[in-house]
């Protein structure tokens, strides 16, 4: 079935730090994929998606680009800020418009120090 | 006001107690879905909803119920709790379509503690 594997964490950078999270998946068909970000104690909030190959969705200094060739959506950034510590989730939407049933990876806590 | 809220928020309960959670949307969506979320396994599908008359499980609906009440309301019962059950509960809402319109909305979710 349907997979999403990303890069076990903590992941620990000190700020202005470039970040990279490694997110690769395993799909039938097109699917659209996302970047979900939660905050402490929050629910999980978009960060970005993309919907077919090529593709690069942006957000917040965030960027990552769906690679078909090699089943991917890394996520990255430039440069850390501390607001930006909070657990990320790569998802991937199956079965496009006729379920919108979204398989997550297991997060990755990313924690930026000062 | 938020789109999507989730009451309660915080639950403690004895095993063999039946819990309801429920959750609510502003966003006019027909798409509802309740998920839980475990460290180290990420966000797992109970139950969806297209609309008030179509039910549907998902990867995880043992010892789960869910009900439809209106568009807004989507609610997930556990008919007699237990420890294994313990968990953050998120319900989420989509609209309809693929594509751009797959985006799902998450509410605050309800930590639930069985004891």
């Amino acid at each position: 079935g349907n997979s999403v594997t990303q890069m076990e964490g903590p992941v620990t950078l000190s700020e202005e730090a470039f970040l990279t999270i490694n997110c690769t998946y395993t799909a039938t068909g097109y699917p659209s994929l996302f970047w979900y970000v939660q905050y402490p104690g929050e629910g999980l909030q978009l960060l970005l998606k993309a919907t077919k190959a090529d593709d690069k969705g942006s957000n917040k200094g965030f960027e990552a680009t769906y690679r078909k060739e090699t089943t991917s959506f890394h996520l990255e950034k430039g440069s850390v800020q501390v607001s930006d510590s909070a657990v990320y989730f790569c998802a991937l939407s199956e079965g496009g418009g006729a379920t919108n049933k979204l398989i997550f990876g297991t997060g990755t806590l990313l924690a930026v120090q000062p | 006001d938020a789109d999507v809220t989730q009451t309660p928020r915080n639950r403690i309960t004895k095993t063999g107690k039946r819990i309801m959670l429920e959750c609510s949307q502003t966003k006019g969506h027909d798409r509802m879905y309740w998920y839980r979320q475990d460290p180290g396994l990420g966000l797992r599908l109970i139950y969806y909803s297209f609309d008030v008359k179509d039910i549907n499980k998902g990867e995880i609906s043992d010892g789960y119920s869910v009900s439809r009440q209106a568009q807004a309301k989507f609610s997930l019962s556990l008919e007699s709790a237990i420890p294994n059950q313990t968990a953050l509960y998120f319900c989420a809402t989509s609209d309809f379509g693929g594509g751009a319109r797959d985006t799902q909305y998450f509410g605050p979710g309800t930590r639930l503690t069985v004891l």
